[in-house]
């Protein structure tokens, strides 16, 4: 089945500087690559998606870049501030999620002021 | 438009007892997910439901089982509950042929 690795596992960085956190695949039929943030004590909420037949995808200061050949895709936020303090997981699935999402262990981000 | 509702928000249940956990998609979606959620583990695929159908099952014993109604909405039994169950249980849902889960806000379900 699917393996999903993520790091680091605690990032810490300053307010207004970036954050990037990266994962790999190892199932060559994932297709589709979500992000969600959780923040302590409540649910994971996506933040940004990327299908494999896209290599970058931007939403205002967060991308994600997507690498198929390396099997690998991360996570950048930009000039980071102290409600992007969480815990992100990325994970992959094949088709279109019915096989479920494979996560990775989370890294918890830390801003700090 | 009411988010994914999982009921209860807590339990607390003694070994060997059985569970069912219940969860209300967004209207309209008909896709219905179950993830575990352990400090340990992380998050790990239970099962999904589509139009009644359970189409997929994750690594979890046969203790743990579902199901979906005509409405949509999805029940998930663990039975003889063992102490390593104790964790958040989640759902999530999604539209027909759309990719992006919404999570419920979870049942914190504790085995003492």
């Amino acid at each position: 089945g699917e393996n999903v690795e993520q790091h680091p596992s605690t990032l810490s960085v300053q307010e207004g500087d970036s954050a990037v956190i990266k994962c790999t695949y190892s199932d060559s039929a994932s297709n589709y690559f979500p992000w969600y943030k959780q923040e302590l004590g409540k649910r994971p909420q996506l933040i940004i998606d990327i299908r494999s037949n896209v290599g970058e995808k931007k939403d205002q200061r967060i991308a994600v870049t997507l690498n198929k050949t390396a099997k690998h895709f991360s996570l950048h936020i930009t000039e980071t501030q102290p409600e992007d303090s969480a815990v992100y997981f990325c994970a992959a699935s094949r088709g279109g999620g019915a096989d479920g999402l494979t996560f990775g262990k989370g890294t918890h981000l830390i801003i700090q002021p | 438009k009411a988010g994914v509702t999982q009921t209860p928000r807590y339990l607390i249940k003694t070994r060997g007892q059985q569970v069912t956990l219940s969860c209300s998609p967004i209207s309209g979606h008909r896709s219905v997910s179950w993830y575990q959620q352990t400090p340990g583990q992380g998050l790990q695929f239970l099962f999904e439901y589509f139009s009644e159908t359970q189409r997929n099952k994750g690594n979890f014993p046969g203790r743990f089982s579902g199901r979906q109604f005509s409405n949509s909405r999805s029940e998930m039994n663990v039975s003889t509950l063992e102490l390593g169950d104790s964790a958040l249980y989640l759902c999530a849902s999604r539209n027909q042929g759309a990719y992006g889960y919404t999570f419920g806000s979870g049942t914190r379900l504790t085995v003492v």
